[in-house]
């Protein structure tokens, strides 16, 4: 059964600062792989979706990378600010199931 | 910006009774699904739904659960018997549908349900 993990699990950076969130993943037959931030008491808000094939996806202020064969993908966020303030999810497509990782919880700080 | 709603917000119910949430995906999406959130946990899958059945599930959703599209817009999960367990937010989601479902999913605001 495909595991999903997220590292680490909060962070807390000022304002400005470029960072780089974790997601790791166990089998690597995997049909995608997508970005999701969620807000507290809220729905999901897709940022980015990678397909099996690609490397990177990119979008504003984010850019993804996927590395089948290690398990691995990053969401880089570039000048961070306040309102990114949410936990990050990433989710595997494993032939037609979905696992999701615990998440990110990113607190920017004024 | 078309996006996915999901009615009601919140429900509570009594153990053993069904409950009907409903969804209504975006309008040209092929491709719906329900999540639900434990409180403090991950987002677990529980059903894909396409041309009309079933296409995939997951260990949770047994023979207490089910899906239907009654007509072109809405989409539903019943829970026939609620346990306390069930207690969670429920997520649907819909996608466009390319060959093998490769696209991005858009999510709704979810429904909280509490079984008492």
């Amino acid at each position: 059964k495909q595991e999903v993990t997220q590292i680490p699990a909060a962070l807390s950076v000022p304002e400005g600062e470029n960072l780089v969130l974790n997601c790791s993943f166990t089998d690597s037959a995997i049909y995608n792989l997508q970005w999701f931030r969620q807000d507290p008491g809220k729905g999901l808000t897709s940022l980015l979706l990678i397909q099996s094939s690609q490397r990177e996806q990119t979008s504003g202020r984010l850019n993804a990378s996927l590395d089948k064969s290690s398990g691995r993908s990053t969401l880089y966020i570039a000048a961070s600010q306040p309102g990114d303030s949410a936990t990050y999810l990433c989710a595997v497509k494993d032939f037609n199931k979905f696992y999701f990782g615990s998440g990110t919880k990113l607190n920017v700080k004024p | 910006e078309p996006e996915v709603t999901q009615t009601p917000s919140h429900q509570v119910t009594q153990m053993g009774q069904e409950v009907i949430l409903r969804c209504v995906p975006i309008s040209n999406h092929l491709y719906f699904y329900w999540y639900r959130q434990i409180l403090g946990q991950k987002v677990e899958f529980l059903v894909s739904f396409y041309n009309n059945e079933i296409s995939e599930k997951s260990e949770i959703f047994d023979d207490q659960f089910s899906v239907e599209r009654p007509d072109g817009s809405n989409f539903t999960l019943k829970i026939r018997s609620t346990k306390l367990e069930d207690s969670a937010m429920y997520f649907c989601a819909s996608s466009g549908g390319l060959a093998g479902g490769q696209e991005t999913q858009y999510f709704g605001p979810g429904t909280r349900l509490l079984v008492l």
